[in-house]
């Protein structure tokens, strides 16, 4: 089984500062990694994913993610941050494809943008 | 990009009542589609997986006779909360998984149910 750890519920960063969002996981078998990101009574917006390749993953907004497998670790870092980056971020771990497979979630990480 | 849209956005019902939440995946075909269950300033609570063509896949706890799951074609699964009451009320996301290479889990915009 996965489970995965996000070790900040709260992250508070004033603008244009830089970011790190912690995520590690746990699993017996190879995994896939995901960062989404939730605005206020929205649904899950994928970030970034890390499937296979270079363990540095680069998403949208800026976002980019690396993959340390000996750590099982997979954070998430924006150089600068903005204040449209208020949300919750989740961290997510899937085994490998199968029929069977299915997506387990961080508890979330709330970042808060300073002016 | 794919995409999965939630109908509806939110509603209000009264308890006792029904409310059929529908997840459509709207460029791609999902064989399976996953619902969730979110409280405030909460995590994602697997409910179920659902399957086309067959029995959905409950978590433990999880009452399968209230929370109702059809996936009855490769682009859309319902999930239909019988006789709801007020402790019901929650946001409920959608996903559907799409296969390698686009290997991946969309996200629907969520449904706020509100039992009064």
């Amino acid at each position: 089984a996965q489970s995965v750890t996000q070790l900040d519920s709260q992250v508070p960063v004033f603008e244009e500062a830089p970011v790190e969002l912690r995520c590690n996981y746990s699993s017996s078998v190879s995994v896939y990694l995901f960062w989404y990101v939730q605005y206020p009574n929205q649904g899950l917006q994928l970030l970034l994913k890390y499937l296979s390749g270079s363990t540095l993953v680069k998403g949208i907004n800026g976002f980019e993610a690396e993959f340390n497998k000996s750590q099982t670790s997979f954070h998430l870092r924006k150089p600068s941050v903005h204040i449209s980056d208020t949300a919750e971020y989740f961290c997510a771990v899937s085994e490998l494809y199968s029929s069977a497979s299915k997506i387990i979630f961080g508890s979330g990480t709330r970042l808060s943008i300073r002016p | 990009g794919a995409v999965v849209s939630q109908h509806p956005s939110w509603v209000i019902c009264k308890s006792g009542t029904s409310v059929k939440i529908e997840c459509r995946s709207l460029d791609f075909q999902a064989t399976t589609m996953f619902w969730y269950r979110q409280f405030p300033k909460q995590s994602l609570m697997l409910m179920a997986t659902s399957n086309e063509g067959s029995k959905a896949t409950y978590e433990q706890g999880v009452e399968k006779d209230k929370f109702l799951i059809n996936h009855a074609s490769l682009t859309l699964s319902t999930l239909t909360v019988t006789s709801a009451h007020p402790e019901d009320s929650s946001f409920y996301i959608c996903s559907a998984r799409g296969t390698p290479p686009n290997y991946g889990y969309t996200f629907g915009s969520g449904t706020r149910l509100t039992v009064v």
